[in-house]
């Protein structure tokens, strides 16, 4: 069984602060990590993939496998990165199903 | 494009009332997927399917049916609405293909059952 943990519900990090939101996940095989993010009034959309080992809007996350981790970092928060931020898994189903984590609401305060 | 939409948008329904909602897809996806939200759970997968004419369970797949008739819409049903059916509901759908695994989200669909 596959498996996702993001152990903070709740994150308020200060404008200009560092910020690493937690993910863990459980899979017995080589998994595909995303994180997800839903903006207040907008569609949940892909912030990135392990996969393409790139940064978005300043974000980037790496998979460890020997701590079977994928925390998503930003050096400085922007206001503007307040969300919810879901990190989800993609194992071996056949349709690419993705398991999600509960989600991390991030507040950055001014 | 206007991407994956949802219809409605929100829904009250009595206990033991039935619906239907309706996503449609205008990418020619070949993947298609229903999901719950609930509070402190996330993203929970009722059921999906692979193609036009196929349908399979996903986590949650109990008091719910779906079909796809057409390639472009992915329908979930309720035959019998319970209080714990109280949810937001999101459709996604994703290509084929290798190297793309990323979902395609709609709006969203918020049903309380009373």
């Amino acid at each position: 069984a596959q498996r996702v943990t993001q152990p903070e519900k709740l994150l308020s990090v200060f404008k200009g602060a560092p910020v690493e939101l937690k993910c863990n996940y459980s899979y017995s095989g080589s998994p595909e990590l995303f994180w997800y993010v839903q903006y207040s009034r907008q569609r949940l959309q892909l912030l990135l993939r392990h996969i393409s080992r790139e940064s978005i809007k300043g974000f980037t996350a790496d998979l460890n496998k020997g701590e079977t981790s994928f925390h998503l970092k930003k050096p400085f928060a922007q206001e503007e990165d307040s969300a919810m931020y879901y990190c989800a898994l993609s194992g071996s189903g056949s349709a690419r199903q993705l398991t999600f984590g509960s989600g991390t609401q991030l507040t950055v305060l001014p | 494009n206007a991407g994956v939409t949802q219809t409605p948008k929100f829904r009250v329904l009595k206990t033991g009332q039935s619906m239907t909602l309706l996503c449609a897809q205008d990418m020619n996806h070949e993947y298609m997927y229903w999901y719950r939200q609930d509070p402190g759970m996330g993203l929970r997968l009722i059921h999906y399917s692979v193609g036009e004419g196929t349908t399979a369970k996903g986590e949650v797949p109990d008091g719910y049916n779906v079909s796809r008739l057409k390639k472009q819409n992915f329908l979930l049903g309720l035959e019998s609405a319970a209080p714990s059916q109280t949810s937001v509901y999101f459709c996604a759908s994703s290509p084929t293909g290798t190297g793309s695994y990323e979902q395609y989200f709609g709006p969203g669909t918020r049903l309380t059952v009373t």
